[in-house]
Parts: structure tokens; C-alpha cells; sequence
């Protein structure tokens, strides 16, 4: 499809897993972002890519959490260890540019840690 | 730092009012973005509109309307003739563009239109 993609959509781990969530974004935009978003609060930025690289990664909460793009395409987030304050909706985004490009959204991931 | 304010967490109204959703914005750049975004209920965030810092003018497009004024740091959105399609959370985002920097979302404003 021409939107943003994420896999897989729902995710129910054990605490202290380590898990994987994929976003490819939308073909031909070079910045790709992550967000979280906990129950019924806004958006927390994670990381940015422009590129391959990650200029901002201020957002990661902690050093469990991790990410990687490769090609200027698919991006991983990958989380270790988790813990149940990580169950979120982990929402992957790509615009055609930097910052003030409009972002585009892809449906999400839910990840439940029990 | 950025921040952006959306004071009201959630909003009902009838069919056919219309509504107002605030959006209040701190930032020491002079070159920045404003943005809306929609979440209904199936969850994907769906891109309203981006206004740059340097143009004031107020935008319509069908029943949406926003106005920008930046003596007040206020970036409203105003939905005229609601319908219940129209429900959803609706955010408001701030992108400081000199530099690298996340977009900072508020809180979002839970709309609800009831027939």
C-alpha cells in the first residue's frame, strides 16, 4: 500500500523480553519517527531519522530501548528487557523531509507486557 | 523548550454545533510550524493541516477552520456544523524548523459529537 505500515499490530510479551517493532514508512520520505502513546495520553516522541541516522534521540526513556533504520526505508524499534510501564501504542510516522514536513502515521503497535 | 497547551481534555456537543478547540504554543524561535492532527477511534493519526510561523492568515477548508494569532501564541480549530463522523481526539503539534527537534504534541482534546 502508499501508507505507512507497522508490524505487527498487536504484541503481548512476558516482562523482561525483548521485542520488535517494525514501521516501513511511506516510499521515497527520507525522515522516519517513532512515538509512544500511553492509554488515553498525547504523544511521546522517541526518535527521529533522517537517513540511516538518528540526530535526536532524546526521547529513548531508557537504554532498553533502541533503533535502527537501514537502506532509508524499514526501521526497528527494539525494546530489551521489558517492563510493564513499556505496554504502549508505538506509533511509526515518515515525512518526505525534515521537520516541518507534515508526518504521515501508520496504524500502530499495541504492546502488552504482563 | 516548546511546549504546546490543549487545555481542554474533552469536549461534547450536539449534532450540527459548532466547537472550538484551543491550541496554545511557547517557543523562542521565530521560524516554526503548527500542525492538527486527528485520531478517531480506529487510532491512525490523520494530518489536518501545517501552518508556517510567517503566515497569520486563517484557513478554511469545508466545515474546518483555524486561526492563527501569534500575539496570543493560539492556534485554534473550530469545526463548524459538527457531525458525529467528527468525533475523535484531535492534537495540536509544534515543530521548532532551525533544528533537528522532535515535534511536540499536546495532550489532545477528546472531541464527541452525539446525534
Amino acid at each position: 500500500g502508499a501508507g505507512v505500515s507497522q508490524s505487527p499490530s498487536n504484541k503481548v510479551t512476558e516482562k523482561g523480553k525483548d521485542v520488535e517493532l517494525r514501521c516501513d514508512p511511506i516510499s521515497g520520505h527520507t525522515a522516519l519517527y517513532w512515538y509512544r502513546q500511553s492509554l488515553g495520553q498525547g504523544l511521546e516522541f522517541l526518535i527521529y531519522f533522517q537517513g540511516n541516522s538518528a540526530p535526536d534521540k532524546s526521547g529513548l526513556p531508557s537504554d532498553r530501548f533502541s533503533a535502527e533504520r537501514t537502506g532509508g526505508s524499514v526501521s526497528t524499534l527494539t525494546i530489551q528487557r521489558t517492563q510493564q510501564e513499556d505496554s504502549a501504542v508505538y506509533l511509526c510516522a515518515s515525512s518526505a523531509t525534515g521537520m516541518s514536513y507534515e508526518q504521515y502515521f501508520g496504524p500502530g503497535t499495541r504492546l502488552t507486557v504482563t | 523548550a516548546q511546549k504546546v497547551t490543549q487545555a481542554q481534555t474533552e469536549i461534547s456537543v450536539v449534532e450540527k454545533e459548532d466547537v472550538t478547540l484551543d491550541c496554545v504554543y511557547e517557543t523562542r524561535d521565530t521560524t516554526y510550524y503548527l500542525f492538527w492532527y486527528k485520531q478517531p477511534p480506529s487510532g491512525e493519526l490523520v494530518f489536518l493541516i501545517r501552518r508556517n510561523s510567517f503566515d497569520e492568515q486563517n484557513e478554511i477548508s469545508g466545515r474546518y477552520s483555524w486561526n492563527f494569532q501569534k500575539s496570543t501564541s493560539s492556534f485554534n480549530f473550530t469545526i463548524t456544523a459538527s457531525q458525529v463522523v467528527d468525533s475523535a481526539v484531535y492534537f495540536c503539534a509544534l515543530s521548532e524548523a532551525l533544528r533537528f527537534s522532535d515535534m511536540r504534541f499536546g495532550a489532545g482534546t477528546r472531541l464527541t459529537v452525539k446525534p
